[in-house]
Protein backbone atom coordinates (compact mmCIF):
# COMPACT_ATOMS: atom_id res chain seq x y z
CA UNK A 1 0.00 0.00 0.00
CA UNK A 2 1.19 3.46 -0.95
CA UNK A 3 2.05 5.30 1.37
CA UNK A 4 2.51 8.42 -0.75
CA UNK A 5 0.67 9.00 -3.88
CA UNK A 6 0.08 11.13 -6.62
CA UNK A 7 -3.07 10.47 -8.68
CA UNK A 8 -2.01 12.28 -11.92
CA UNK A 9 0.41 10.19 -13.92
CA UNK A 10 0.47 13.24 -16.19
CA UNK A 11 -0.10 16.77 -16.65
CA UNK A 12 0.18 19.19 -19.28
CA UNK A 13 -0.33 23.05 -18.72
CA UNK A 14 0.43 25.69 -21.56
CA UNK A 15 3.40 27.86 -20.84
CA UNK A 16 2.19 30.97 -18.67
CA UNK A 17 -0.43 29.44 -17.01
CA UNK A 18 -0.43 27.72 -13.46
CA UNK A 19 0.60 23.59 -13.06
CA UNK A 20 -0.50 22.39 -10.03
CA UNK A 21 0.75 18.76 -8.97
CA UNK A 22 -0.85 17.10 -5.99
CA UNK A 23 0.29 14.35 -3.50
CA UNK A 24 -1.55 12.90 -0.65
CA UNK A 25 -0.37 10.93 2.08
CA UNK A 26 -1.66 8.21 4.38
CA UNK A 27 0.39 8.18 7.49
CA UNK A 28 0.03 10.98 9.70
CA UNK A 29 3.30 10.74 10.96
CA UNK A 30 4.86 12.27 8.46
CA UNK A 31 6.09 16.09 8.90
CA UNK A 32 8.18 16.95 6.10
CA UNK A 33 7.50 16.81 2.76
CA UNK A 34 9.77 17.54 0.18
CA UNK A 35 9.07 18.21 -3.73
CA UNK A 36 11.78 16.67 -6.32
CA UNK A 37 12.53 17.17 -9.74
CA UNK A 38 13.49 14.80 -12.41
CA UNK A 39 14.91 15.42 -16.14
CA UNK A 40 15.61 12.23 -18.44
CA UNK A 41 18.63 10.32 -17.57
CA UNK A 42 19.11 12.65 -14.48
CA UNK A 43 19.03 11.86 -10.79
CA UNK A 44 16.07 13.73 -8.93
CA UNK A 45 16.64 16.78 -7.88
CA UNK A 46 15.50 18.89 -4.74
CA UNK A 47 13.05 21.64 -5.37
CA UNK A 48 11.60 22.68 -2.38
CA UNK A 49 10.32 21.88 1.36
CA UNK A 50 7.64 22.50 3.79
CA UNK A 51 7.25 21.09 7.33
CA UNK A 52 3.93 20.57 8.86
CA UNK A 53 4.56 23.56 11.06
CA UNK A 54 3.80 25.31 8.33
CA UNK A 55 0.78 25.48 5.64
CA UNK A 56 2.35 27.01 2.82
CA UNK A 57 6.53 27.84 1.78
CA UNK A 58 7.36 30.12 -1.52
CA UNK A 59 10.80 29.98 -3.54
CA UNK A 60 9.99 31.92 -6.73
CA UNK A 61 8.06 30.29 -9.06
CA UNK A 62 7.12 27.38 -6.73
CA UNK A 63 4.61 27.40 -3.81
CA UNK A 64 3.92 24.45 -1.81
CA UNK A 65 1.03 23.80 0.30
CA UNK A 66 0.14 21.72 2.62
CA UNK A 67 -3.48 20.46 4.08
CA UNK A 68 -2.47 18.70 7.12
CA UNK A 69 -6.10 17.80 8.26
CA UNK A 70 -6.52 16.61 4.42
CA UNK A 71 -3.18 14.52 4.33
CA UNK A 72 -2.49 16.65 1.29
CA UNK A 73 0.05 19.04 -0.41
CA UNK A 74 0.47 20.74 -3.92
CA UNK A 75 3.06 22.25 -5.55
CA UNK A 76 2.09 25.28 -7.59
CA UNK A 77 4.27 26.54 -9.84
CA UNK A 78 3.28 30.25 -11.92
CA UNK A 79 4.03 30.85 -14.68
CA UNK A 80 4.87 27.45 -16.21
CA UNK A 81 7.61 27.22 -18.31
CA UNK A 82 8.57 25.06 -21.49
CA UNK A 83 11.98 23.94 -19.18
CA UNK A 84 9.60 23.07 -16.26
CA UNK A 85 8.71 19.85 -18.21
CA UNK A 86 9.98 16.55 -15.86
CA UNK A 87 8.77 14.66 -13.46
CA UNK A 88 8.08 15.72 -10.26
CA UNK A 89 8.20 13.09 -7.29
CA UNK A 90 6.10 14.08 -3.80
CA UNK A 91 8.18 12.77 -0.90
CA UNK A 92 7.45 13.21 2.90
CA UNK A 93 8.97 11.69 6.15
CA UNK A 94 8.22 11.07 9.78
CA UNK A 95 11.62 10.26 11.58
CA UNK A 96 13.12 12.34 13.52
CA UNK A 97 16.31 12.97 11.33
CA UNK A 98 14.25 13.08 8.47
CA UNK A 99 16.66 11.02 6.49
CA UNK A 100 14.31 7.99 5.45
CA UNK A 101 12.16 9.89 2.77
CA UNK A 102 8.60 7.33 1.46
CA UNK A 103 8.52 8.25 -2.20
CA UNK A 104 5.34 8.80 -5.01
CA UNK A 105 5.34 7.75 -8.14
CA UNK A 106 6.07 11.00 -9.82
CA UNK A 107 3.97 13.45 -12.04
CA UNK A 108 5.06 13.61 -15.51
CA UNK A 109 4.39 17.71 -16.30
CA UNK A 110 4.83 19.07 -19.71
CA UNK A 111 4.57 22.71 -20.72
CA UNK A 112 3.71 23.44 -24.08
CA UNK A 113 4.66 26.61 -25.59
CA UNK B 1 32.28 19.64 -5.58
CA UNK B 2 31.68 16.43 -7.90
CA UNK B 3 28.53 15.37 -6.57
CA UNK B 4 27.04 11.91 -5.77
CA UNK B 5 28.63 9.12 -8.53
CA UNK B 6 27.56 6.15 -9.79
CA UNK B 7 28.95 3.51 -11.67
CA UNK B 8 28.35 2.43 -14.60
CA UNK B 9 26.09 4.57 -16.22
CA UNK B 10 24.53 1.95 -18.23
CA UNK B 11 24.95 -1.92 -18.06
CA UNK B 12 23.22 -4.63 -19.87
CA UNK B 13 23.76 -8.15 -18.58
CA UNK B 14 22.17 -11.65 -19.20
CA UNK B 15 20.30 -13.34 -17.13
CA UNK B 16 21.75 -15.09 -13.99
CA UNK B 17 24.93 -12.99 -14.43
CA UNK B 18 25.83 -11.14 -11.16
CA UNK B 19 26.01 -7.26 -11.18
CA UNK B 20 27.39 -4.86 -9.16
CA UNK B 21 26.59 -1.37 -8.98
CA UNK B 22 28.72 1.62 -7.48
CA UNK B 23 28.40 4.89 -5.53
CA UNK B 24 30.59 7.44 -4.38
CA UNK B 25 28.58 9.74 -2.08
CA UNK B 26 28.94 13.46 -1.15
CA UNK B 27 32.18 13.82 1.36
CA UNK B 28 30.73 14.75 4.28
CA UNK B 29 27.58 12.79 4.10
CA UNK B 30 26.62 10.28 6.86
CA UNK B 31 24.35 8.75 5.18
CA UNK B 32 23.76 7.10 1.81
CA UNK B 33 20.53 5.84 0.32
CA UNK B 34 19.96 3.20 -2.60
CA UNK B 35 16.91 3.78 -4.91
CA UNK B 36 15.26 1.78 -7.45
CA UNK B 37 13.11 3.52 -9.84
CA UNK B 38 10.05 1.65 -12.24
CA UNK B 39 7.33 2.76 -14.62
CA UNK B 40 4.88 0.61 -12.14
CA UNK B 41 6.22 1.60 -8.71
CA UNK B 42 8.16 4.92 -8.89
CA UNK B 43 11.25 5.29 -6.67
CA UNK B 44 11.75 2.25 -4.57
CA UNK B 45 13.91 2.83 -0.83
CA UNK B 46 15.98 -0.70 -1.06
CA UNK B 47 18.60 0.31 1.87
CA UNK B 48 20.05 2.94 3.84
CA UNK B 49 23.33 3.71 5.66
CA UNK B 50 23.94 5.64 9.03
CA UNK B 51 27.96 6.15 8.99
CA UNK B 52 28.22 3.04 6.93
CA UNK B 53 26.15 0.82 9.24
CA UNK B 54 23.00 -0.71 7.10
CA UNK B 55 19.91 0.76 9.38
CA UNK B 56 16.92 -0.60 7.35
CA UNK B 57 17.41 -3.13 4.37
CA UNK B 58 13.51 -3.54 4.03
CA UNK B 59 12.99 -2.66 0.92
CA UNK B 60 15.66 -5.05 -0.36
CA UNK B 61 13.04 -7.65 -2.48
CA UNK B 62 14.95 -10.29 -2.27
CA UNK B 63 18.21 -12.45 -0.87
CA UNK B 64 19.51 -11.55 -4.53
CA UNK B 65 20.29 -8.25 -3.75
CA UNK B 66 23.26 -7.39 -1.13
CA UNK B 67 24.30 -3.82 -0.35
CA UNK B 68 27.86 -2.63 1.12
CA UNK B 69 29.14 -0.10 2.49
CA UNK B 70 32.98 -0.71 3.77
CA UNK B 71 34.05 2.96 4.27
CA UNK B 72 32.52 6.50 3.84
CA UNK B 73 33.32 7.01 0.62
CA UNK B 74 32.08 4.06 -1.25
CA UNK B 75 29.07 1.78 -1.45
CA UNK B 76 27.90 -1.22 -3.66
CA UNK B 77 24.69 -2.60 -4.55
CA UNK B 78 24.91 -6.42 -5.59
CA UNK B 79 22.27 -8.69 -7.61
CA UNK B 80 23.81 -12.36 -8.21
CA UNK B 81 21.59 -13.97 -9.94
CA UNK B 82 20.39 -11.18 -11.99
CA UNK B 83 16.91 -11.30 -13.38
CA UNK B 84 15.00 -9.37 -16.22
CA UNK B 85 12.92 -7.92 -13.82
CA UNK B 86 15.65 -6.43 -11.70
CA UNK B 87 15.60 -4.39 -15.02
CA UNK B 88 15.27 -0.80 -13.54
CA UNK B 89 17.32 2.50 -13.23
CA UNK B 90 19.50 2.56 -9.93
CA UNK B 91 19.41 5.66 -7.78
CA UNK B 92 22.20 6.01 -5.53
CA UNK B 93 21.78 9.01 -2.87
CA UNK B 94 23.70 10.71 0.11
CA UNK B 95 22.82 13.41 1.97
CA UNK B 96 23.80 15.12 6.03
CA UNK B 97 20.50 16.71 7.02
CA UNK B 98 20.05 20.23 6.28
CA UNK B 99 16.61 20.44 4.95
CA UNK B 100 16.67 19.43 1.60
CA UNK B 101 16.67 15.94 1.69
CA UNK B 102 19.16 13.92 -0.37
CA UNK B 103 21.68 14.38 -3.76
CA UNK B 104 21.23 11.59 -5.90
CA UNK B 105 23.70 10.71 -8.74
CA UNK B 106 22.87 10.17 -11.87
CA UNK B 107 21.44 6.84 -11.93
CA UNK B 108 22.82 3.48 -13.32
CA UNK B 109 20.12 1.77 -15.96
CA UNK B 110 20.23 -1.71 -15.44
CA UNK B 111 18.85 -4.07 -18.56
CA UNK B 112 18.57 -7.53 -17.37
CA UNK B 113 17.96 -9.86 -20.85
Amino acid sequence: DQQVKQNSPSLSVQEGRISILNCDYTNSMFDYFLWYKKYPAEGPTFLISISSIKDKNEDGRFTVFLNKSAKHLSLHIVPSQPGDSAVYFCAASGDNYGQNFVFGPGTRLSVLP
Amino acid sequence: DAGVIQSPRHEVTEMGQEVTLRCKPISGHNSLFWYRQTMMRGLELLIYFNNNVPIDDSGMPEDRFSAKMPNASFSTLKIQPSEPRDSAVYFCASNTWSGTGYTFGSGTRLTVV
